[in-house]
């Protein structure tokens, strides 16, 4: 079955520097969305990538799907203490929606 | 326009007995997803309801079962509790709409989750 991996599982940075989250599915995708909960809370969604090397931008965040529809990552530029939290991929194949098990976050001031 | 609820947020059951809880989806969607999401690990999709009719379901047992009323809520059963059933319970409420590409836009909004622990 589908199986849907993303790495790192955690990533503590200092305020200012980047940050890369990447997500891989065993299977070709129809589309992936990105979700970011916060610790305590729940997963709020950020975006959906539908097309073939698709490329997003929200301010400091860059969304990217691969050529092959099977891999994308998130990118946040000088992250903020803001950023905290585990980043989630979700990928949707055949009407089944995988989550990989996330990257948690954490800035230092 | 309230959001997504879920009722009840904390839930202490014991092994062998059953659980409902309930989710009430937010304003103008038809849609309503079931995630199970353990410590530490993203969402599990359980099944998603669509037209009072499950309409996918992912790799979980009989024992769990739902419900969606003509109102668009919706009710997770968990029959013959395990220890391991414990975990975040997760509702997702979304108006699907088909894009230009034929792919689904489906942006779900979660609610806060009903914390169950098995003893």
């Amino acid at each position: 079955g589908q199986q849907v991996m993303q790495i790192p599982q955690y990533q503590h940075v200092q305020e200012g520097e980047d940050f890369t989250t990447y997500c891989n599915s065993s299977t070709t995708l129809s589309n992936i969305q990105w979700y970011k909960q916060r610790p305590g809370g729940h997963p709020v969604f950020l975006i959906q990538l539908v097309k073939s090397g698709e490329v997003k931008k929200q301010k400091r965040l860059t969304f990217q799907f691969g050529e092959a529809k099977k891999n994308s990552s998130l990118h946040i530029t000088a992250t903020q203490t803001t950023d905290v939290g585990t980043y989630f991929c979700a990928g949707a194949s055949n009407n089944d929606m995988r989550f990989g098990a996330g990257t948690r976050l954490t800035v230092k001031p | 326009d309230a959001g997504v609820t879920q009722s009840p947020t904390h839930l202490i059951k014991t092994r062998g007995q059953q659980v409902t809880l309930r989710c009430s989806p937010k304003s103008g969607h038809d849609t309503v997803s079931w995630y199970q999401q353990a410590l530490g690990q993203g969402p599990q999709f359980i099944f998603q309801y669509y037209e009072e009719e499950e309409r996918q379901r992912g790799n979980f047992p009989d024992r769990f079962s739902g419900h969606q009323f003509p109102n668009y809520s919706s009710e997770l059963n968990v029959n013959a509790l395990l220890l391991g059933d414990s975990a975040l319970y997760l509702c997702a409420s979304s108006l699907v709409v088909v894009l230009d590409s034929a792919v689904p836009y489906n942006e779900q909004f979660f609610g806060p989750g009903t914390r169950l622990t098995v003893l």
